[in-house]
């Protein structure tokens, strides 16, 4: 069973609607992550964040809007997605950011994302 | 520019065979290196990695990997294929320069298949 967490495992909707993407670890890792994984290819990443701050955005479309609100969660705000947004999305968590013991990044097992 | 290659886009193996998916990198200074398994329809699971001390690093489900400074490879290997090994596999590296350190740098992922 994967520690991370993210719901819904599944989320059509319209190019007009506003959605949420949650992620939830328990850990106490200090980093998570946000990615896009197209099928049969790696993921992209897209966000992270370190300290409940955000430190990395990969030049990701303001359609996409992250939130930190606590160390344990992340969210990913959606709102006008584009067809080609159509992917799984992937919630990663690790202890530390620049983590120099180079622990591994822990994955969700994702959210699929259909844009009609 | 640090980058991780993986030649082949498919492995085909039999049940009991041993199998060895490929794995080469290029970094500017000592490499921190990861193998992530994804099975159908979940999210990418760790393996193992290397960051120092001896060139054969085991890891989970019986998969084992051999660093090679010389090659600059990091296959992975497992004496036994099962048919349960069928899936996904992606060789990351740490991005360690700059603005992007703690970065994963994902291979293009290889498909491997075992059949009975």
């Amino acid at each position: 069973d994967t520690e991370v967490t993210q719901t819904p495992k599944h989320l059509v909707m319209g190019m007009t609607n506003k959605k949420s993407l949650k992620c939830e670890q328990h850990m106490g890792h200090r980093a998570m992550y946000w990615y896009k994984q197209k099928a049969k290819k790696p993921p992209e990443l897209m966000f992270v964040y370190s300290y409940e701050k955000l430190s990395i955005n990969e030049s990701v479309p303001s359609r996409f809007s992250p939130e930190c609100p606590n160390s344990s969660l992340l969210n990913l705000h959606l709102h006008a997605l584009q067809p080609e947004d159509s992917a799984l999305y992937l919630c990663a968590s690790s202890q530390e950011f620049k983590d120099y013991s180079n622990q591994p990044q822990h994955f969700g097992d994702g959210t699929r994302l259909s844009i009609l | 520019a640090q980058s991780v290659a993986q030649p082949e886009d498919q492995v085909n193996v039999a049940e009991g065979n041993p199998l060895t998916v490929k794995c080469t990198y290029s970094v500017s200074g000592n490499p921190y290196l990861f193998w992530y398994v994804q099975y159908p329809n979940r999210g990418l699971q760790f393996l193992l990695k290397y960051i120092t001390g001896d060139n054969l690093v085991k890891g989970s489900y019986g998969f084992e990997a051999e660093f090679n400074k010389s090659q600059t490879s990091f296959h992975l290997k497992k004496p036994s294929a099962l048919v349960s090994d069928s899936a996904l596999y992606f060789c990351a590296v740490r991005d360690m320069s700059g603005g992007s350190q703690g970065n994963l740098i994902f291979g293009k992922g290889t498909k491997l298949s075992v059949k009975p």
